[in-house]
């Protein structure tokens, strides 16, 4: 079985402050892992993945996530955020490593509200 | 370059009345489709997902069905709807590739009355 845990429902922070989202996972094979942001009344959107070889995985946006394997986490940061930042985070890992299945198993979310 | 839509955006219908999703994709061809609901605080459940014309695997089991008549067209119905149906459903599309990314429809908000 897998799951995927977002530890924080609710982050509230204030603009240019830095910014941790938090997500573990638990699988027993090897898995990749995506962030996805969605606006309010949207689809999602891909903010970053990790496939394979560097942990640290960057977005064009200033967000990067760091894969530990030991502590099985895939938490997302941003140094200094705009209120142009406020969404809804959601993290999910896909198993099918070895296959084109692709099928996404998503945590609960993750709602960043950027205060001025 | 590839689009996704969903019809309709909006939806409000009474306990067992049935329902038809539609999502289609355009810009590629023979892709992966996934259809997902997303409940209030719930996070993103797979409902179903498609790798090929009349083929479609059900994650969950529940009173809603998926179709794909087309290569690039995934319909979900139900023949009645539960209160519990109520919620946002996303419809995705991905290359089969291993680790490809998904992208995501604009939605249907679903209420069911």
């Amino acid at each position: 079985a897998q799951s995927v845990t977002q530890l924080d429902s609710q982050v509230p922070v204030f603009e240019e402050a830095p910014v941790e989202l938090r997500c573990n996972y638990s699988s027993s094979v090897s898995v990749y892992l995506f962030w996805y942001v969605q606006y309010p009344n949207q689809g999602l959107q891909l903010l970053l993945k990790y496939l394979s070889g560097s942990t640290l995985v960057e977005s064009i946006n200033g967000f990067e996530a760091e894969f530990n394997k030991s502590q099985t986490s895939f938490h997302l940061r941003k140094p200094s955020v705009h209120i142009s930042d406020t969404a809804e985070y959601f993290c999910a890992v896909s198993l099918d490593r070895g296959s084109t299945l692709g099928r996404l198993y998503f945590g609960r979310g993750t709602q960043l509200t950027v205060w001025p | 370059s590839q689009t996704i839509h969903q019809w309709p955006a909006t939806l409000v219908q009474p306990v067992g009345s049935p329902l038809s999703l539609e999502c289609t994709v355009e810009g590629t061809s023979n892709p992966n489709l996934y259809w997902y609901r997303q409940a209030a605080g719930r996070g993103l459940q797979l409902l179903f997902y498609s790798v090929g014309i009349g083929q479609i695997s059900s994650e969950v089991p529940q009173n809603l069905s998926a179709s794909r008549p087309q290569d690039r067209q995934f319909i979900l119905s139900s023949k009645k709807l539960l209160l519990s149906d109520s919620g946002f459903y996303l419809c995705a599309w991905s290359v089969p590739r291993r680790g490809d990314t998904q992208y995501f429809g604009p939605g249907t908000r679903l209420t069911v009355l």
